[in-house]
């Protein structure tokens, strides 16, 4: 779906250091969400936003922050107290409300140095 | 919250056969069912969804049904061929709250 863009493609991250997993949408939705994935499991929700300048968070929203300054954008910081970070990370958007189609980005793998 | 369950982790058929994948969810209050493809590194893909008001939908091939009274859907995909190898989720939403995922099903369909 070309209307979602997560960037990069790939990520490493060093002990200590913070990262930022970049999504931006075109669609003209309104709410966007990230997800982690880790090998053979499902979808887990971080953190949400169904408007500019809200978010809400997930299931799994501790040593994940986000900011959603911009409609296109939702941008995901892995902090240094996330202790497992190595997984795939997924950003989709939906027009509001919830009980709407996702679409998602290609994912960004983010892994240990 | 929402919790949806979905069985089996993994499926194994043979080309031309069917192919079930069943889900439950436990609020009540889920009146949107989607179901999602992933192949291998790729993003997840909405293949089909069903709404609360409606039983059974059909897209060629693939095919969903609701039971709303047991609270569980699921996916049926007839004549499968090999390229209906993936990973399925189905996932559950309503208007207030955000959506939640099954924990997906590995098709491997076995020429």
């Amino acid at each position: 779906d070309g209307g979602i863009t997560q960037s990069p493609k790939y990520l490493f991250r060093k002990e200590g250091q913070n990262v930022t997993l970049s999504c931006e949408q075109n669609l003209n939705h309104d709410a966007m969400y990230w997800y982690r994935q880790d090998p053979g499991q499902g979808l887990r929700l971080i953190y949400y936003s169904q408007i500019v300048n809200d978010f809400q968070k997930g299931d799994i929203a501790e040593g994940y922050s986000v900011s959603r300054e911009k409609k296109e954008s939702f941008p995901l910081t892995v902090t240094s107290a996330q202790k497992n970070p190595t997984a795939f990370y997924l950003c989709a958007s939906s027009i509001k409300p919830s009980n709407q189609p996702q679409h998602f980005g290609d994912g960004t793998r983010l892994s240990i140095l | 919250g929402e919790n949806v369950e979905q069985h089996p982790s993994t499926l194994s058929v043979q080309e031309g056969d069917s192919a079930v994948i069943k889900c439950t969810y436990s609020d009540s209050a889920s009146n949107y069912f989607p179901w999602y493809k992933q192949e291998l590194g790729k993003r997840p893909q909405l293949i089909i969804d069903i709404r609360s008001n409606v039983g059974e939908k059909k897209d060629q091939r693939i095919a969903v049904t609701l039971n709303k009274t047991a609270k569980h859907f699921s996916l049926h995909i007839t004549e499968t061929q090999p390229e209906d190898s993936a990973v399925y989720f189905c996932a559950a939403g309503t208007r207030n709250n955000d959506m939640r995922f099954g924990a997906g099903t590995r098709l491997t369909v076995k020429p």
